[in-house]
């Protein structure tokens, strides 16, 4: 079975600081590698996606995330913070060992709070 | 293009009732997902339809279903409603079934059971 985990329900950092928010993955087959944030309110929107092609992913918004297999890991990252980036984010996979590459298999989220 | 549109957004239902909760994707996707988010679970994957075929279900009860119309539409219902049933109903729209299709969220359907 597939399976995420996000390390840190909240991480809180500075404007201007750099952002990392962990994200581990379990999975018996190559995985695909998502993702998205959650506004208040709304749905999620996809910030980047990872599909067995370049391990460095760039995304929107500033965000990048690098596959790395050795450690199943698939961290996401920007550079600078700034305070419209606070909101929740979600890493998730998906292979079709799941049953179809639609189904994403989510972590618990992590809140991002971004302070002056 | 307009974005993947849920209605209602907004529903107040009490235990024992069924609900109707309904997703329009964005025009030309053939596939709709649906997914529960609750504080104590997260998001939880329901069901899967494309081209008016459940392709993948995850691990809920019966008493949760949808169907897919022609046009792609898709409705989910909810019988005998628990109040464990209330959170927000995400639905999601993507192109096809077949590879690692980027999937389009809508804003969401909040339910809560009294």
């Amino acid at each position: 079975a597939q399976s995420v985990t996000q390390l840190g329900s909240h991480v809180s950092v500075s404007e201007g600081a750099l952002v990392l928010l962990r994200c581990n993955y379990s999975s018996s087959v190559p995985p695909y590698l998502f993702w998205y944030v959650q506004y208040p309110n709304q749905g999620l929107q996809l910030l980047l996606k990872y599909t067995s092609a370049a391990t460095l992913v760039k995304g929107i918004n500033g965000f990048e995330a690098e596959f790395k297999k050795s450690e199943t890991s698939f961290h996401l990252t920007k550079p600078s913070a700034h305070m419209s980036d606070a909101a929740e984010y979600f890493c998730a996979v998906t292979s079709p060992g799941t049953g179809g590459y639609n189904k994403l298999i989510f972590g618990a989220g992590t809140r991002l709070a971004v302070h002056p | 293009k307009a974005g993947v549109t849920q209605t209602p957004r907004y529903l107040i239902k009490t235990r024992g009732q069924q609900v109707t909760l309904s997703c329009s994707p964005i025009s030309g996707h053939r596939s709709v997902s649906w997914y529960q988010q609750t504080p104590g679970q997260g998001l939880q994957f329901l069901f899967e339809y494309f081209s008016e075929t459940q392709r993948n279900k995850g691990n809920f009860p019966g008493r949760f279903s949808g169907r897919q119309f022609s046009n792609s539409r898709s409705e989910m219902n909810v019988s005998t409603l628990e109040l464990g049933d209330s959170a927000l109903y995400l639905c999601a729209s993507s192109y096809s079934s077949g590879g690692p299709n980027e999937q389009y969220f809508g804003p969401g359907t909040r339910l809560t059971v009294t």
